[in-house]
């Protein structure tokens, strides 16, 4: 079945350190997302790429970087600029033509 | 520019009783709508979607709901609320073929 893979579903950081949150898709879909949820504040957009080698930043994309070297991977890195990056990452999919997203499971980044 | 607003982040009603979760939006074209539902460390699952033609949009698990261009609202309903019903529900908008702008998020509590 096609899908989106987020890995791994839980990552511990040490402050400092930067930690790359992976997100592969085998839909064929052209266009990858990656958003940050924290409680009470809905989905906020990190980055988004709508076609390999190349992507945009989202309205909060201070202290993340990404790559789209491939179409089906899209990896988010966090890096030690992140001020404050204990979040629930999620990672989305669209294919040319649809409306609205696919969804992987999500990765929930810790800080400790 | 797009936004939308989520009227009350929780939301209790008793098993059977009428679901009404509340979404407005604004957006300066005509807009694609959704309505996903968030299930405790996991992804998002789509409901349903507006895109274009009949404005009663009927979706997964006895869900509907109803855009009304005049009130710019698209309220998600379900007439009998069941225990599996009890989880996040996020409202989110297109215009065009862009990004979407989630709202902050309704948590539905169903009690016995």
């Amino acid at each position: 079945d096609g899908g989106i893979t987020q890995s791994p579903k839980y990552l511990f950081r040490k402050e400092g350190q930067n930690v790359t949150l992976s997100c592969e898709q085998n839909l064929n879909h052209d266009a990858m997302y990656w958003y940050r949820q924290d409680p009470g504040q809905g989905l906020r957009l990190i980055y988004y790429s709508q076609i390999v080698n190349d992507f945009q930043k989202g309205d909060i994309a201070e202290g993340y970087s990404v790559s789209r070297e491939k179409k089906e991977s899209f990896p988010l890195t966090v890096t030690s600029a992140q001020k404050n990056p204990t979040a629930f990452y999620l990672c989305a999919s669209r294919g040319r033509g649809d409306y609205g997203y696919t969804f992987g499971s999500g990765t929930r980044l810790t800080v400790v | 520019a797009q936004s939308v607003t989520q009227l009350g982040s929780h939301v209790s009603v008793s098993e059977g009783a009428l679901v009404l979760l509340r979404c407005n939006y604004s957006s300066s074209v005509p807009p694609y709508l959704f309505w996903y539902v968030q299930y405790p460390n996991q992804g998002l699952q789509l409901l349903l979607k507006y895109t274009t033609g009949a404005t009663l949009v009927k979706g997964i698990n006895g869900f509907e709901a109803e855009f009304k261009k005049s009130e710019t609202s698209f309220h998600l309903t379900k007439p009998s609320a069941h225990m599996s019903d009890a989880a996040e529900y996020f409202c989110a908008v297109e215009s065009g073929y862009s990004t979407l702008t989630f709202g902050k998020g309704t948590m539905l509590l169903v009690s016995p």
